[in-house]
């Protein structure tokens, strides 16, 4: 049972926008920032977005992060077949004291 | 180019030991938090340990705490993992990851190696 809890499946067509959550505490996504992973079949997870909202250098902005208490959301818009992956949201728990990841969503381009 | 390498992995019956070792490179490897993350076969990830870049300051997740050990040689650009008294439940990749402080005032693993697999069977 993982701390943060994310649907465990999605799907979408391509060009159609979806979204996946990602619920918590007030001792993780309640007091620190969220970041998204994506991790295609076979390799390791690659960073999505950084502090809620904030994209890395390289990532397309069809993907976006967005924080309201202590629950997350990842969007990403005009889905294309190469978003086919499992995505994580992390963070820090203050009172474990350690990193939480939620149990992943795998997501299906349809 | 930044990389990070894992080594290390490989099949080893319950009870026993294994260290696996994170090469980093393309980076100053000294200045940087450094963690283990593990996901079990068809499972999500999970975070297992951190230490801060001068050795200082370590954290373990509950599920490791007494068995594992985290260690880096800053000499050597390398992270290394031991892990004593293996359980089953133990089994699955192991990715070292390096934390990135954002100037927005946050943390996030930005660096991933490409894993190395750790099997706990008799």
């Amino acid at each position: 049972q993982s701390v943060l809890t994310q649907p465990p499946s999605a799907s979408g067509a391509p060009g159609q926008r979806v979204t996946i959550s990602c619920s918590g505490s007030s001792s993780n996504i309640g007091s620190e920032t969220v970041n998204w992973y994506q991790q295609l079949p076979g390799t390791a997870p690659k960073l999505l977005i950084y502090g809620n909202n904030q994209r890395p250098s390289g990532v397309p902005d069809r993907f976006s992060g967005s924080k309201f208490g202590t629950s997350a959301s990842l969007a990403i818009s005009e889905l294309q077949s190469e978003d086919e992956a499992d995505y994580y949201c992390a963070t820090w728990d203050d009172s474990l004291h350690g990193w939480v990841f939620g149990g992943g969503t795998k997501l299906t381009v349809l | 180019e930044v990389q990070l390498v894992e080594s290390g992995g490989g099949l080893v019956q319950p009870g026993g030991s294994l260290r696996l070792s994170c090469a980093a490179s393309g980076f100053t490897f000294s200045t940087y938090w450094m963690h283990w993350v593990r996901q079990a076969p068809g499972k999500g990830l999970v975070w297992v340990s951190r230490i801060n870049g001068d050795g200082s300051r370590i954290n373990y997740a509950d599920s490791v705490k007494g068995r594992f050990t985290i260690s880096r040689d800053n000499a050597k650009n390398t992270l290394y993992l031991q892990m004593n008294s293996l359980r089953a439940e133990d089994t699955g990749v192991y990715y070292c990851a390096r934390s990135y402080f954002y100037v927005s005032g946050s943390f996030a693993f930005d660096i991933w190696g490409q894993g190395t697999m750790v099997s706990v069977s008799s």
